[in-house]
């Protein structure tokens, strides 16, 4: 059984569409979190969300919005998608916040 | 075009030799700290973590060693395998709950047969 799951693995679409990046955890985790994650390997926190509610919202443009609908699952939302946004995307989840995090496969985003 | 991982540190290491992958932290109050290794076409992976009030932990084949007074961490792996390539990662964890975990740079581990 996979422990964190993100649906897509591969996501090309054009400019200005929008799309979503679906996560889910079997690990009953309380905490979850979005990565993206850029050409240079270079891994940076977007959200973390503990028990449903959001703790940590980088400077995310505002066309990127998370979703909890339990503890399991945290998806993400892209608006308007530009070419910037592609990368590679990783959810992930821990049993506390800021403990060790167990990472999905990653979603690339490839916008053209 | 993109170039990947070209401006990613590399560390060549020889088959069956030990290998030190060095990381510079930010925040003097970052109290817990994480080495990942991600494998290509992978997420990041657990390895070993270690708490502020300790200087040196140890696992199967990885050592993690802290020195807080010049914000240092390090991961040093025994007889480096070719399964250990990969590109690793330090992450410090802070003490405030509103704190972002922040990722170190990462450094690719190439091995040498």
């Amino acid at each position: 059984d996979t422990a964190v799951s993100q649906t897509p693995k591969y996501l090309v679409t054009q400019m200005g569409n929008d799309k979503s990046i679906k996560c889910e955890q079997n690990l009953g985790h309380d905490t979850m979190y979005w990565y993206k994650q850029d050409s240079k390997k270079f891994l940076k926190i977007m959200f973390s969300y503990n028990n449903k509610e959001l703790i940590i919202n980088e400077t995310v443009p505002n066309r990127f919005s998370p979703k909890s609908p339990d503890k399991a699952h945290l998806n993400l939302h892209i608006n308007s998608l530009e070419l910037g946004d592609s990368a590679v995307y990783f959810c992930a989840s821990s049993r506390e916040l800021n403990t060790e995090a167990f990472f999905g496969q990653g979603t690339r985003l490839t916008v053209v | 075009g993109e170039s990947v991982g070209l401006h990613l540190p590399t560390l060549s290491v020889q088959e069956g030799d030990n290998s030190i992958i060095n990381c510079a932290y930010s925040n003097s109050a970052s109290d817990y700290f994480i080495w990942y290794k991600q494998e290509s076409g992978k997420g990041p992976q657990f390895i070993i973590d270690i708490r502020s009030n300790m200087d040196k932990r140890q696992g199967q084949r990885v050592t993690v060693l802290l020195n807080k007074t010049v914000k240092h961490l390090s991961l040093q792996i025994a007889a480096t395998q070719p399964g250990d390539s990969a590109v690793y990662f330090c992450a410090e964890n802070p003490s405030r709950r509103d704190d972002k975990i922040i990722f170190g740079k990462g450094t690719r581990l190439h091995i040498l047969p």
